[in-house]
């Protein structure tokens, strides 16, 4: 079955640093979105992404976040400056024109 | 009028038990709602999903009850393993390719 596969699995980093984190959405699918979840508590949507621009956005996708998908295959979250409260796990997501959302299992980031 | 809310936090059920997670929502817009599983260090995987067009859909041993009036819907789990024993998430969205808005969450139990 096909995977959204996501890289790290867990990323550990300093306070102010920029972070990139990585997914490879499924081959066909057409819509890309990034989630996040807070140890404990709900998934949070953080940002969709279609043909090639940001189609939607929560409150939390500040200027801090940016999206890209650099080429046919890669779909990235980079992370500006990050804080200790940006740790938490990041989900990449992607479906094609149905409903059918595939998560991948998501990078531990880590902000010390 | 996003939100989706999750009942119960937590569950424990007996094995072979029925277990039932509730979810209400208030955007009438929205028209699909999924159940995902979590299990720990792993991403949402989509375990049934519905539109308001049907009541109830079932698959195996997981029914999504669906109340279009009443703007709930709930997934019973019968016949509950220790294999079952994982986190649920209710979500919904408005259409393909939209944002997914998760519940809370309920951390199910199931004892042998």
């Amino acid at each position: 079955e096909p995977e959204v596969t996501q890289t790290p699995s867990h990323q550990v980093t300093q306070m102010g640093q920029e972070v990139i984190l990585r997914c490879v959405p499924i081959s066909n699918h057409l819509y890309f979105y990034w989630y996040r979840q807070i140890l404990g508590q709900k998934v949070e949507f953080l940002v969709s992404f279609y043909n090639n621009e940001i189609s939607e956005k929560s409150e939390i996708f500040d200027d801090q976040f940016s999206v890209e998908r650099p080429d046919g295959s890669n779909f990235t979250l980079k992370i500006r400056s990050t804080k200790l409260e940006d740790s938490a796990m990041y989900f990449c997501a992607s479906t094609g024109t149905t409903y059918g959302y595939t998560f991948g299992s998501g990078t531990r980031l880590t902000v010390v | 009028q996003q939100q989706v809310k999750q009942s119960p936090q937590s569950l424990i059920v007996q094995k072979g038990g029925i277990s039932i997670i509730n979810c209400a929502y208030e955007n009438t817009a929205f028209d699909y709602f999924p159940w995902y599983q979590q299990f720990p260090g792993k991403g949402p995987a989509l375990l049934i999903a519905i539109r308001p067009d049907v009541s109830e859909k079932k698959e195996g041993r997981f029914t999504i009850s669906f109340n279009k009036s009443a703007k709930q819907f709930s997934l019973h789990i019968m016949d509950s393993q220790p294999g079952d024993s994982a986190t649920y998430f209710c979500a919904a969205s408005t259409q393909a390719g939209t944002a997914l808005i998760f519940g809370k969450g309920t951390t199910l139990s199931v004892s042998s």
